[in-house]
């Protein structure tokens, strides 16, 4: 079980850009790494996953060094509708779906 | 596409009483799964199902009954309910394996007395 560490909270002003840093040393060869967005009595929401390097989408960036034991979630010019949890999860899908760890996340407030 | 839906929104129970709910997606998904979160937590997997028929435990199964007797339907049973699962409960479905993403539905939120 692949599980993973995040701080619990982050500050952030409206137009700065926000990294989220999330620890996994045990992932397994083929984990893959995904980031979810938790609004207040919301279910979680799919921002962006990658295996190695660096992976962009529209609306973040998610970093993964060579060792892959760490991944970094980037923010662009965040607003205050980006206040949220941010979850970071390690697993595959297919065979290990029973494996993925939500853990605590961390609480991002963005202030004006 | 509705997506993922959950019935009820909002539930209260008596200690020793026993529900389901509800959870159905139209996305033809195989993979459904009930999550379980508790106030300022993450979420915990209580049980997952890889296709009809098919269902195990997740990491808080106890006091909880799953099936899956068609793809767009996962309900989940409280047998005897009582106070430690007051919670929120989310249903989640994944599509193929090129596609891990989950996509959850908004949520049941349950009080037991």
């Amino acid at each position: 079980l692949a599980k993973t560490t995040q701080p619990i909270s982050m500050d952030s002003y409206e137009g700065q850009e926000v990294n989220i840093t999330c620890s996994h040393n045990n992932i397994a060869t083929n984990d893959y790494i995904t980031w979810y967005q938790q609004f207040p009595s919301q279910g979680p929401r799919f921002i962006i996953q990658g295996y190695k390097t660096k992976v962009t989408n529209e609306v973040a960036s998610l970093f993964i060094p060579a060792d892959r034991k760490s991944s970094t979630l980037s923010l662009p010019r965040v607003s205050l509708s980006d206040t949220a949890v941010y979850y970071c999860l390690v697993g595959v899908g297919w065979d290990n779906f029973n494996k993925f760890y939500f853990g605590s996340g961390t609480k991002l407030n963005v202030k004006p | 596409n509705a997506g993922v839906t959950q019935t009820p929104k909002f539930q209260v129970l008596k200690t020793g009483q026993s529900m389901t709910l509800q959870c159905a997606q139209d996305m033809n998904h195989e993979y459904m799964s009930w999550y379980r979160q508790d106030p300022g937590m993450g979420l915990r997997l209580i049980h997952y199902s890889v296709g009809a028929g098919i269902t195990d435990q997740g990491e808080v199964p106890n006091g909880y009954n799953v099936s899956r007797s068609t793809t767009e339907d996962f309900p989940l049973r409280l047998l005897s309910a009582a106070p430690s699962q007051t919670s929120v409960y989310f249903c989640a479905s994944s599509g193929t394996p090129e596609k891990e993403t989950q996509y959850f539905g908004p949520g049941t939120r349950l009080l037991v007395l």
